[in-house]
């Protein structure tokens, strides 16, 4: 797999505020992507998926958005909250059925 | 529901000691398990696929008999890390295929396994 530096991106909001996180991702096979957060020392937990049929998609508090044009993938987080501060991966299938490849992560700090 | 659970949550071994890792789904069947390793700072990495009464699926460049899979049961899957190196101290996490069947993307996490090998 790709190699990935030591140094996450990272994001830093102030609570409240909107958050918004990018994942590019390189199979142009992938119809199928998930966001997981992961918060120090545990497994990933499922925040929101989307197919290639759409574009957009909500959930509570949530929206991912999906531009296959450019392979481009985004979380956005509505009123972040100190809870949120995690670190953030995308995840996508590769046209499998059902294998993952994660992206790198971003890790989102909230101040309060 | 779909809640999956790994023994021990951190393990401490010696270099050259073989270590056993163990992940159940608690209320459902899981036909496949997946393991991945996650080094600090960086992303999962999938390892190898388990199929119930099966041989695992190793990814590229993972050694199968360094890293030993069964998946004997619908609710088990261990992963055992013979003569363990400190290369090899990492974050193991596994996952489990809730619905049994191809096609299904419903994988659920374990809270992973922190090993250090000394």
């Amino acid at each position: 797999g790709e190699s990935v530096g030591l140094h996450l991106p990272t994001l830093s909001v102030q609570e409240g505020d909107n958050s918004i996180i990018n994942c590019a991702y390189s199979n142009s096979a992938s119809d199928y992507f998930i966001w997981y957060k992961q918060e120090s020392g545990k497994g990933p937990q499922f925040i929101i998926d989307i197919r290639s049929n759409m574009d957009k998609r909500q959930g509570q508090r949530v929206t991912v958005l999906l531009n296959k044009t450019v392979k481009h993938l985004s979380l956005q987080i509505a009123a972040t909250q100190p809870g949120d501060s995690a670190v953030y991966f995308c995840a996508e299938n590769g046209g499998s059925n059902y294998k993952l490849t994660f992206g790198k992560g971003t890790l989102l700090t909230v101040n309060p | 529901g779909a809640v999956v659970s790994q023994h021990p949550s951190w393990v401490i071994c010696k270099s050259g000691t073989s270590v056993k890792i163990e992940c159940r789904s608690l209320d459902f069947q899981a036909t496949t398990m997946f393991w991945y390793r996650q080094f600090p700072k960086q992303s999962l990495m999938l390892m190898a696929t388990s199929n119930e009464g099966s041989k695992a699926t190793y990814e590229q460049g993972v050694e199968k008999d360094k890293f030993l899979i069964n998946h004997a049961s619908l609710t088990l899957s261990t992963l055992t890390v013979t003569s363990a190196h400190p290369e090899d101290s990492s974050f193991y996490i596994c996952s489990a295929d809730t619905t049994g069947t191809r096609g299904s993307y419903e994988q659920y996490f374990g809270p992973g396994t922190r090993l250090t090998v000394t």
